[in-house]
């Protein structure tokens, strides 16, 4: 069974820096794309990035593109978040998912329980 | 970017009842819709992927209906388990939007 386990969430200041972690374990990690997805009061579910399976391809939603990095380390299995110039509206719990696909439909089948990240100051 | 909307926003229903929520795309997006249930403080789950196939363990009163730019929903028979809230998310490229929710509540 498939595992996620979001980190690194917390309290920074508008402009401030955070990095966001994802340790999965269960599944092979090298096959999949994996992504980012938040959860806003105001707003419900946002994806926010998705990274393929080698590293190479990166997608980002138009609202954090050029402040939000993603990234992976496929030997320890993880799936990282960088977030810079923060903005109040980046307040949200903030998911890693698998991307899974079949026929061409992508769908997000496994979650991570969430990290809460809140800008403020 | 294609806009996704769902109806109602909330319902009210009974351990029992049939409840079918909308969703709708502003663009055909074919049969590229899959539709998730979130309970606070979990994961989100995955129920339903391309409009109408069953994610694997999820229970069979979970159904899913649609193409082109409607869809819906249904659950036959809500359980007590099954009160959360329900986004559906449009599948075929980046961007992919998720749908405001339907939040279902106790009646």
């Amino acid at each position: 069974q498939a595992q996620l386990v979001e980190s690194g969430g917390g309290l920074v200041k508008p402009g401030g820096s955070l990095r966001l972690s994802c340790a999965t374990s269960g599944f092979t990690f090298v096959d999949y794309y994996m992504s980012w997805i938040r959860l806003t009061p105001g707003k419900g579910l946002e994806w926010v990035s998705y990274l393929s399976s080698s590293g190479s391809v990166t997608h980002y939603a138009d609202s954090v593109k050029d402040r939000f990095t993603i990234s992976r380390d496929n030997a320890k299995n993880s799936v990282y978040l960088q977030m810079n110039s923060l903005r109040d509206e980046d307040t949200a719990v903030y998911y890693c998912a698998r991307r899974g696909v079949i026929g061409g439909v992508i769908f997000f089948d496994y979650w991570g329980q969430g990290t809460l990240v809140t800008v403020s100051s | 970017d294609i806009q996704m909307t769902q109806s109602p926003s909330s319902l009210s229903a009974s351990v029992g009842d049939r409840v079918t929520i909308t969703c709708r795309a502003s663009q055909s997006i074919s049969n590229y819709l899959n539709w998730y249930q979130w309970k606070p403080g979990k994961a989100p789950e995955l129920l339903i992927y391309a409009a109408s196939s069953l994610q694997s363990g999820v229970p069979s009163r979970f159904s899913g209906t649609g193409s082109g730019t409607d869809f819906t929903l249904t659950i036959s028979g809500l359980q007590p388990e099954d009160f959360a809230t329900y986004y559906c998310q449009r599948s075929n490229s980046s961007p992919f939007t998720f749908g405001p929710g339907t939040k279902v509540e106790i009646k």
